[in-house]
């Protein structure tokens, strides 16, 4: 069974351009998770979709953030304009239903570093 | 409000056992998890508690007490491949959905 998959593994940008990641989840996964991970610390949820729905994105920084889903499969995440703070691993992860059995698979994220 | 804590670092010997311990503070608890992530790596998943007691998977062990909000994870006969930062996860449902929060990680180093 093949993983979640990410692209770019990594990309360096200068503050205030623009940047966009994508994932597609492990086949079947209604739920689909965006996480960012900061050096030294665990990974911090942006935003959850169940199928192409936003079931929480209450830590989504949306002045600057925005993620879709709309086919239900694969997401982009897009930041716009970059600062210097979102420097961090963007990691996607997705399991099968959301629901209380499910344990989350994460994808091997997305490096960003700005300048 | 929910809160996650864990050493930051650990040391072993390789060949040893080594217990990494995760307290927690959460409404509508729902599970804990325990995932590996070596440097520059996603996540890996390990282990999955609902319910207190251990639970056993080959050298690791995970054991759970809902009542004092602990858990912890038993590393045996330590490998130096071990070497890797340790997450602890707690998953609550504090309105219509299932919330993943992840405390810092502890950062194990396996000597020879």
């Amino acid at each position: 069974e093949a993983g979640v998959a990410q692209s770019p593994r990594y990309k360096i940008i200068e503050k205030r351009q623009s940047v966009a990641f994508w994932c597609n989840p492990i086949s079947g996964h209604a739920t689909l998770y965006w996480y960012q991970q900061i050096l030294g610390q665990g990974p911090k949820l942006l935003i959850q979709f169940q199928n192409n729905g936003v079931v929480d994105d209450s830590q989504l920084p949306k002045d600057r953030f925005s993620a879709e889903r709309l086919k239900g499969v694969d997401s982009t995440l897009k930041i716009q304009p970059a600062k210097l703070e979102d420097s961090a691993v963007y990691l996607c992860a997705s399991s099968s239903a959301g629901a209380s059995t499910d344990t989350q698979y994460f994808g091997p994220g997305t490096r960003l570093t700005v300048l | 409000g929910q809160n996650i804590d864990q050493p930051t670092e650990m040391t072993a010997t390789e060949g040893a056992i080594v217990q990494i311990n995760c307290t927690y503070q959460t409404s509508g608890f729902n599970g804990l998890f325990w995932y590996q992530q070596h440097a520059g790596e996603a996540p890996t998943f390990l282990s999955y508690n609902v319910l207190d007691g251990l639970e056993e998977k080959g050298r690791f062990s995970s054991f759970l007490s809902r009542s004092k909000g602990y858990s912890y994870l038993l590393l045996k006969e330590l490998q130096m491949k071990d070497s890797a930062s340790y997450l602890c996860a707690v998953r609550s449902r504090p309105d219509s959905s299932y919330k993943l929060i992840f405390g810092s990680g502890t950062r194990l180093l396996v000597r020879p």
